[in-house]
C-alpha cells in the first residue's frame, strides 16, 4: 500500500514569498503530524490533527505558519512571507488512532520523505 | 516539560558489534515511546514503538527496553551491520502533552567494514 508521501520534494523560493507544502497521509490514518528539522538538529514538533478534532498548533513558530487538513486526508502548510531561518526539511507522518480505556493514544507513526525548502 | 536526550551523538564501531543506544527522558509519565532510524537525504523509519505498560520490544537484531520508573530507554543492535549506519532517534509522547511527540536529537551511528 501506499505511504505517506508529501509534495514538493525540494522547494526553493525567495525570502518573503509564501509557500504551500502538501502532505498525503496514509489511507485510514486519522492523526497527522507536521514536523521540523533544521540542518543538523532534531525534529520540532509543528502541529497536529486527529480526526475531526481541534488541531493541536502549540509548536507552531509564529503566526506566519498556518496548517490546514480536509477531514482525515491531505493537509497543507503554509508559510507566509518565508525568512531564511525557515529553512529545513519538513516532515509529515500519519498513524492510526487507538481508543484505550476512554484514552486516545495513537500507534506507529509513519513518515513521508519530507520536503526540502530552502529560502534564499 | 518533557526533555528527550541521547547519548552518545555519535558512534563508530566496527562490523559485527553489539551495540547499545541509550535514550533518557525527564517526564516519566508517558503513553509510549517509538525508536526511529533516518538514512540521509530521506524520512524516518519507524523501527519499534514501546507503549507504557511494556518493558522491551523486540524485532530481528533489534530490542528496545523502557525503564519508566527511571527514564530510560535503551535500542539493543546485534551483530552489527555496514546496513545499520543511520541516525537513530527515540521519541516520547507524554500524557502532560498527548498530541505532542518530542524527539531526541539523535545518535548518528557508523558500522565500518
Amino acid at each position: 500500500g501506499a505511504g505517506v508521501s508529501q509534495s514538493p520534494s525540494n522547494k526553493v523560493t525567495e525570502k518573503g514569498k509564501d509557500v504551500e507544502l502538501r502532505c498525503d497521509p496514509i489511507s485510514g490514518h486519522t492523526a497527522l503530524y507536521w514536523y521540523r528539522q533544521r540542518l543538523g538538529q532534531g525534529l520540532e514538533f509543528l502541529i497536529y490533527f486527529q480526526g475531526n478534532s481541534a488541531p493541536d498548533k502549540s509548536g507552531l513558530p509564529s503566526d506566519r505558519f498556518s496548517a490546514e487538513r480536509t477531514g482525515e486526508s491531505v493537509s497543507t502548510l503554509t508559510i507566509q512571507r518565508t525568512q531564511q531561518e525557515d529553512s529545513a526539511v519538513y516532515l509529515c507522518a500519519s498513524s492510526r488512532a487507538l481508543r484505550t480505556s476512554g484514552r486516545v493514544s495513537t500507534d506507529t507513526q509513519y513518515f513521508g520523505p519530507g520536503t526540502r525548502l530552502t529560502v534564499l | 516539560k518533557q526533555e528527550v536526550t541521547q547519548i552518545p551523538a555519535a558512534l563508530s564501531v566496527p562490523e559485527g558489534e553489539n551495540l547499545v543506544l541509550n535514550c533518557s527522558f525527564t517526564d516519566s509519565a508517558i503513553y509510549n515511546l517509538q525508536w526511529f532510524r533516518q538514512d540521509p537525504g530521506k524520512g524516518l523509519t519507524s523501527l519499534l514503538l514501546i507503549q507504557s505498560s511494556q518493558r522491551e520490544q523486540t524485532s530481528g537484531r533489534l530490542n528496545a527496553s523502557l525503564d519508566k520508573s527511571s527514564g530510560r530507554s535503551t535500542l539493543y543492535i546485534a551483530a552489527s551491520q555496514p546496513g545499520d549506519s543511520a541516525t537513530y532517534l527515540c521519541a516520547v509522547r507524554s500524557y502532560s502533552s498527548a498530541s505532542k511527540i518530542i524527539f531526541g536529537s539523535g545518535t548518528r551511528l557508523s558500522i565500518r567494514p
